[in-house]
């Protein structure tokens, strides 16, 4: 199975800053890379597929970017309402996803 | 449009059979494939498996021995039994369409493995 390992675990931060969230797969899984939000009480949501692909309706302040064994999710301006959890999940073999990556108020 | 949604017993005895069953809308069985998810109260996410579009199924090697995954695409369901539970089978669990990433989701269902 493809381990994906997300750091960091958890990530305070200040409204309007950027933030950078890592993903790292156990083996190259080209672009079959996908990022997901979670807020409590709530289903995950897809935010971004194929590494950088946008999806519809999602606010243009989030952005992904890698290839192989390396992501990033980023998030320009981050907004109180972007306090969440976020998972990347692979599709190159069958799915697995990361531990996950908090982000709470500093 | 698209819908997903999760049904099934809440409670479930140790040692027994979990059923649930995954009614879908707005789009064709036969053309996309729905995977179960499931998530531990405040864990993370755990792909459990799959039916695709045209009838195969792919699942969790960890789960592989107890899961069985089926469809019935006249009635727009998915169906998932998992045997053999035990308390740490407790959480919730979602179906969700996806070719590749997981697009839509359903509601999830809690299930709670307790005597």
């Amino acid at each position: 199975d493809v381990v994906l390992t997300q750091s960091p675990a958890t990530l305070s931060v200040t409204p309007g800053e950027r933030i950078s969230l890592s993903c790292r797969a156990s083996e190259s899984v080209d672009t079959y890379l996908h990022w997901y939000q979670q807020k409590p009480n709530e289903s995950p949501r897809l935010l971004i597929k194929y590494a950088s692909q946008s999806i519809s309706g999602i606010p243009s302040r989030f952005s992904g970017s890698g290839s192989g064994t390396d992501f990033t999710l980023s998030i320009n301006g981050v907004e109180l309402e972007d306090l969440s959890i976020y998972y990347c999940q692979q599709g190159n073999s069958l799915p697995t996803f990361g531990a996950g990556t908090k982000l709470e108020l500093k | 449009q698209v819908q997903l949604k999760e049904s099934g017993p809440g409670l479930v005895q140790p040692s027994q059979t979990l059923s649930l069953t995954c009614t879908v809308s707005g789009f064709s069985l036969t053309s996309y494939n729905v995977h179960w998810v499931r998530q531990p109260p405040g864990k993370g996410l755990e792909w459990m498996g799959r039916m695709r579009y045209n009838g195969d199924t792919s699942y969790n090697s960890a789960l592989k021995s107890r899961l069985s995954i089926s469809r019935d695409t006249s009635k727009n369901q998915v169906f998932l039994k998992m045997n053999s539970l035990q308390t740490d089978d407790t959480g919730t669990y979602y179906c969700t369409r996806g070719l590749g990433a997981f697009d839509y989701w359903g509601q999830g269902v809690m299930v709670t493995v307790s005597s």
